[in-house]
């Protein structure tokens, strides 16, 4: 059973910090790796995605690969109040399905 | 926003009755997806469908099966409903693979709103 491990949090974070989530993944084969934010109430939607080893840069938001170590993390910088959400890491599990770990709650507070 | 609209979007219903859960697409995107979420363990597939009379299993398919006749709908059905079945169930679409490592394509779902389910 493929699996993607987060911790459930919730990460409380001040307002203009930096906020680490961090993901594991348990099949080495997997390829495509994305980040997706949940807010309470609503559906996922898609911030981030790496394919490769090191980091992505998409404005605040940074993603970081390590396939070696099976790990991927998404940065928040300059953290904001509407940055709390739930953030939900997901891994190509092969043929086109993805596999979504349980989500780690963010709270930034002001 | 993509156009995916799934109906209905809350439904109270019995054990042992059946249930269907409408999935419209107006994106004419080739991949379709039934998630389940519940507290603790996150969106989980239940079905997916690749095209046209084409699905697949995913990982919680046992009490559910699907059809997609047409590109535009995917249903979803609970033959006979239980209480471990209720649950927020979303329905997805991709227009790609998963594995767009070109960077043009990044396999992206556009989820739709939700459907709640309760089953008593």
């Amino acid at each position: 059973q493929k699996e993607v491990e987060q911790n459930s949090g919730p990460l409380s974070v001040p307002e203009g910090a930096i906020a680490s989530l961090n993901c594991t993944y348990s099949d080495r084969g997997s390829q495509s790796f994305f980040w997706y934010r949940q807010y309470s109430g609503k559906s996922p939607e898609l911030i981030m995605f790496i394919y490769s080893n090191g980091d992505k840069e998409d404005g605040r938001f940074t993603a970081q690969l390590n396939k070696a170590s099976q790990y991927v993390s998404l940065l928040i910088r300059d953290s904001q109040p509407s940055d709390s959400a739930t953030y939900l890491c997901a891994v190509e599990g092969g043929y086109n399905k993805l596999i979504f770990g349980a989500g780690t709650r963010l709270a930034v507070h002001p | 926003d993509a156009g995916i609209t799934q109906s209905p979007r809350h439904k109270v219903t019995e054990t042992g009755t059946p249930v269907t859960l409408r999935c419209h697409q107006t994106e004419n995107h080739r991949y379709m997806y039934w998630y389940r979420q519940d507290p603790g363990h996150g969106l989980r597939l239940i079905h997916y469908s690749y095209g046209v009379k084409d699905t697949d299993k995913g990982e919680v398919s046992d009490g559910y099966s699907v059809s997609r006749s047409k590109t535009e709908d995917f249903l979803l059905t609970l033959e006979s409903a239980t209480s471990s079945q209720t649950s927020v169930y979303f329905c997805a679409i991709s227009e790609s693979e998963h594995t767009g490592t070109s960077g043009f394509n990044t396999g992206e779902l556009f989820f739709g709103e939700g459907s709640r389910l309760t089953v008593l």
